[in-house]
């Protein structure tokens, strides 16, 4: 699998938006992006995922460049809820019916009132 | 739907002794996932299972660990015999396909 770079931790005001990056310069032309967070205490939830096409879901969006060799994971009016470890993975989808994931170190974001 | 249940959700025990880790999958789902998270290695896959048969368990760290599943609603993890290495808090998830949803997880604290 691809291995994928984040920042450590990032900050964001209450309500604007934050813009989480990952690189991913490695990846292969049949890896899915996906993120991942974690809350402090929790288990990881799923967020979002996609190819090469922009995703949005009721949760966030994720916008992929052409090259696909990095993406962005935005979350539209931060809460302090959102304050978590984001975690970016890319991932073949295994015809075997499981798809393992790896996760890294992913970014520990900060939501500040 | 209750979500993936772990039990116990905290387990303190001494070195030596045998420690089983619970989890019930969501129903439906045919993948299962073990994971161990640590402050020093993160989160780390230890095996996983495809309709019950384990299909990569490379992730398993030694002979003392082992997990299994008897049947589509049911999966263990045990660890015989503990070592204080061993504390951390591991995660069990559960997939119908590209999501994983994972359950709250067991803190193990091994003495």
């Amino acid at each position: 699998d691809a291995k994928t770079t984040q920042p450590p931790s990032m900050d964001c005001a209450e309500g604007r938006a934050a813009n989480l990056p990952c690189n991913h310069s490695t990846i292969s032309g049949n890896e899915y992006v996906y993120w991942y967070r974690q809350i402090h205490s929790q288990g990881p939830q799923y967020i979002i995922h996609g190819l090469k096409n922009n995703e949005t879901n009721e949760m966030a969006s994720l916008i992929i460049t052409e090259d696909r060799k990095s993406s962005t994971l935005i979350l539209p009016h931060a809460t302090l809820r959102d304050t978590a470890v984001y975690y970016c993975i890319v991932r073949v989808h295994s015809n075997r019916g499981a798809n393992n994931l790896f996760f890294g170190t992913g970014t520990r974001l900060t939501v500040i009132p | 739907d209750a979500g993936v249940i772990q039990s116990p959700r905290h387990e303190v025990t001494e070195m030596g002794q045998e420690v089983t880790l619970r989890c019930k999958p969501i129903s439906g789902h045919n993948s299962l996932f073990w994971y161990r998270q640590t402050m020093m290695r993160g989160l780390e896959l230890l095996i996983y299972f495809n309709n019950n048969v384990p299909i990569d368990d490379s992730g398993m760290p030694e002979d003392r660990f082992s997990a299994k599943m008897p049947n589509a609603s049911f999966s263990t993890l045990k660890i015989q015999p503990s070592e204080p290495r061993d504390s951390a808090v591991y995660f069990c998830a559960s997939s119908a396909g590209n999501e994983q949803f994972f359950g709250p997880g067991t803190r193990l604290t091994v003495l």
